[in-house]
């Protein structure tokens, strides 16, 4: 069985603050897939990014960044210099080999004020 | 381009009603998902098509749930009888890709009140 476990229920920071969402999961797949999706307050969901098991490379793109560890077994997705329409509610997600359903974790919601 | 369409966006009914949700994935996509989201549970799949075919439909909570998906450009979600606990926002996902890279792309949702 797959688990996505998100830890933070809610952050709250200030406008510019470095802010770091924790995400570990479980899987007994070899191959994998690991996804972060974004939920404003107007309710649609967002992808963000897509990472591969056999990839444990770093991504940045612009202020986010993303540190995959597989011997953690963990995908922690980080904000610099956070912006108030940064706040969200994020989720990480995973899909196993097979087919492309997504297990998803219940959610970090993020809070920015200015 | 258009992205995954589902109506209604807002339905509100009473406790026995039966409800219809209906979507339209993006052109070209081959996967479509039916998702529920609920502060208790998160977000929770239903069940899965691929061609048209369901393939997992194990999230699918009771009987009185059903979904079908009668050509590529049109799914339903149909509640009968509804139950106050079947409140929630419904989510329809459509892939390009029956594999694991794909990525899926989210409707806007429909949220449902059952009272």
């Amino acid at each position: 069985a797959q688990k996505v476990t998100q830890a933070q229920t809610e952050i709250s920071v200030v406008e510019k603050e470095d802010v770091t969402l924790d995400c570990v999961y479980e899987t007994r797949d070899t191959t994998y897939y690991l996804f972060w999706y974004k939920q404003p307050p107007s309710g649609e969901l967002v992808f963000l990014i897509r990472r591969n098991s056999f990839d444990e490379q770093n991504e940045i793109s612009g202020r986010y960044s993303w540190n995959f560890q597989k011997s953690t077994s963990s995908f922690n997705f980080t904000i610099t210099a956070s912006q108030v329409v940064d706040s969200a509610v994020y989720f990480c997600a995973l899909s196993g080999s097979g087919y492309s359903t997504l297990t998803f974790g219940k959610g970090t919601m993020l809070l920015v004020s200015p | 381009d258009a992205g995954v369409i589902q109506s209604p966006r807002h339905e509100v009914t009473e406790m026995g009603q039966e409800v219809t949700l209906r979507c339209k994935p993006i052109s070209g996509h081959n996967s479509l998902f039916w998702y529920r989201q609920t502060m208790m549970r998160g977000l929770e799949l239903l069940i899965y098509f691929n061609n048209n075919v369901p393939i997992d439909d194990s999230g699918m909570p009771e009987d009185r749930f059903s979904a079908k998906m009668p050509n590529a450009s049109f799914s339903t979600l149909k509640i009968q009888p509804s139950e106050p606990r079947d409140s929630a926002v419904y989510f329809c996902a459509s892939s390009p890709t029956a594999n694991p890279t794909g990525e899926q792309f989210f409707g806007p949702g429909t949220r449902l009140t059952v009272l």
